[in-house]
């Protein structure tokens, strides 16, 4: 079964840093690009950022270029968010994402989301 | 860069069709045939509907379909369910330093 499992998440302090995780099974993880979106409470579906197969290519929403840094380690079929200098708007579920496209078109797989609130 | 902009709302009654609007510029939308639809039932993991502007992912019901007209892509769901109530999302290559954008997301009622 291919799935998606995200962790990390949890309550930090604004101004402190926090790193996601998110475990692939089920396929080839090394193969297909990768995503993380948010989604704030009460709000939608919003793109954070990409990371290209071999992690060669990387790319953030202006909302947190400098801030955050996706990583990947295809030995261990894992996706990282590094999230440095927090702020109270970062408050959200953080899902991975699957690539299947090779135009940012077809996110075919989805974690459960892993929770990240931040207080001020 | 500005998100698509979808519908806040949309309803209809079971066995009646509905349509979803999003609407971008020459710079995404009207400019690649790269948009997608997601449903996404709260607590759940958001779910590939559409992508391509009109290709279904195997496994999802005919009942769905895309299309697109200059800037404006178009969500259709027919004879609709109950399950069909969620929110829905559009997204788009876009020419910008950021390669995907998405729609503010569209909360549909099934009456």
């Amino acid at each position: 079964e291919v799935q998606l499992v995200e962790s990390g998440g949890g309550l930090v302090q604004s101004g402190g840093s926090l790193r996601l995780s998110c475990e692939a099974s089920g396929f080839t993880f090394r193969s297909y690009s990768m995503n993380w979106v948010r989604q704030a409470p009460g709000k939608g579906l919003e793109w954070v950022s990409y990371i290209s197969v071999s992690g060669s290519i990387t790319y953030y929403a202006d909302s947190v270029k400098g801030r955050f840094i996706i990583s990947r380690d295809d030995a261990k079929n894992s996706l990282y968010l590094q999230m440095n200098s927090l702020r109270a708007e970062d408050t959200a579920v953080y899902y991975c994402a699957r690539d299947s496209g090779y135009h940012y078109d077809r996110f075919d797989c989805w974690g459960q989301g892993t929770l990240v609130t931040v207080s001020s | 860069q500005s998100g698509l902009t979808q519908p806040a709302s949309v309803s209809g009654s079971p066995g009646q069709s509905i349509t979803i609007s999003c609407i971008g510029t020459t710079s995404d939308v009207g400019g690649y045939n790269y948009v997608s639809w997601y449903q996404h039932h709260p607590g759940k993991a958001p779910k590939l509907m559409i992508y391509e502007v009109n290709n279904r992912p195997s496994g999802v019901s005919n009942r769905f379909s895309g299309s697109k007209s200059g800037n404006t892509a178009s969500l259709t769901i027919s004879r609709l369910q109950a399950e069909d109530e969620a929110n829905y999302y559009c997204t788009s290559y876009t020419r910008s330093n950021t390669p995907v954008i998405f729609g503010g997301g569209t909360k549909l009622t099934v009456l």
